[in-house]
């Protein structure tokens, strides 16, 4: 079982805030590192899969980056909005395919 | 429909029953996943499937059991419930470990 540490566990912004999260990993064996948003009484649904070390993903105001060498990853939001209040997960997947998430960060935004 | 889709949505049962879970793609996506949603952790990995016919155990699968003889299916039974296995299920597929998951509308699971 890998050990996922996400941080913070809760996180509460103004409309408009720039923020970010963390997630960390073993950085021995990786593989892969998959970002989930995940809103209350949804599905989660996937962000991110990144593979390289350095790799930078942009989706809108979300980014993330990802370091393979020290085993972390940011996740970052621009201008936060009240929709972007979620959970977001983070995932470290294996070349036997198991995906073991984080216990997440919970964003609330407020207007 | 194409996706991935749970059934059934709600199920209540009583303690010491059999119930499965039932889980559907129409990607033929290799691999699949069965999680448990509880408070405090997230989602929990209970078993995941790489093909058909091939299963292992995740971070809890005590008390479950999966079995995989097409790919596009994904059975979850609880073979005696608990009232600890009250929970919200969700099965997800993906193509393979580098590429996104996609999620199921979940199953919630009351056992009484």
């Amino acid at each position: 079982i890998l050990n996922v540490e996400q941080s913070p566990q809760s996180l509460h912004v103004q409309e408009g805030d720039s923020t970010n999260f963390t997630c960390s990993f073993p950085s021995s064996n990786f593989y892969a590192l998959h970002w989930y948003r995940w809103e209350t009484a949804k599905s989660p649904e996937a962000l991110f899969v990144m593979t390289l070390n350095g790799d930078e993903k942009k989706k809108g105001r979300i980014s993330a980056t990802l370091n393979t060498k020290e085993g972390y990853s940011y996740l970052y939001i621009k201008g936060s909005q009240p929709e972007d209040s979620a959970t977001y997960l983070c995932a470290p997947g294996s070349t036997l395919g198991r995906l073991y998430f984080g216990r997440g960060t919970q964003l609330t935004v407020w207007p | 429909d194409a996706g991935i889709t749970q059934s059934p949505r709600y199920k209540i049962t009583e303690t010491g029953r059999q119930v499965t879970l039932m889980c559907h793609q129409t990607w033929s996506h290799s691999y699949m996943f069965w999680y448990r949603q509880d408070l405090g952790h997230g989602l929990r990995l209970i078993y995941y499937s790489a093909a058909a016919d091939i299963t292992d155990k995740g971070e809890v699968p005590d008390g479950y059991v999966v079995s995989r003889s097409k790919t596009e299916n994904f059975p979850l039974t609880l073979e005696s419930a608990t009232r600890s296995q009250t929970s919200v299920y969700f099965c997800a597929s993906s193509e393979s470990g580098n590429t996104e998951a996609f999620f199921g509308q979940g199953t919630r699971l009351t056992v009484v």
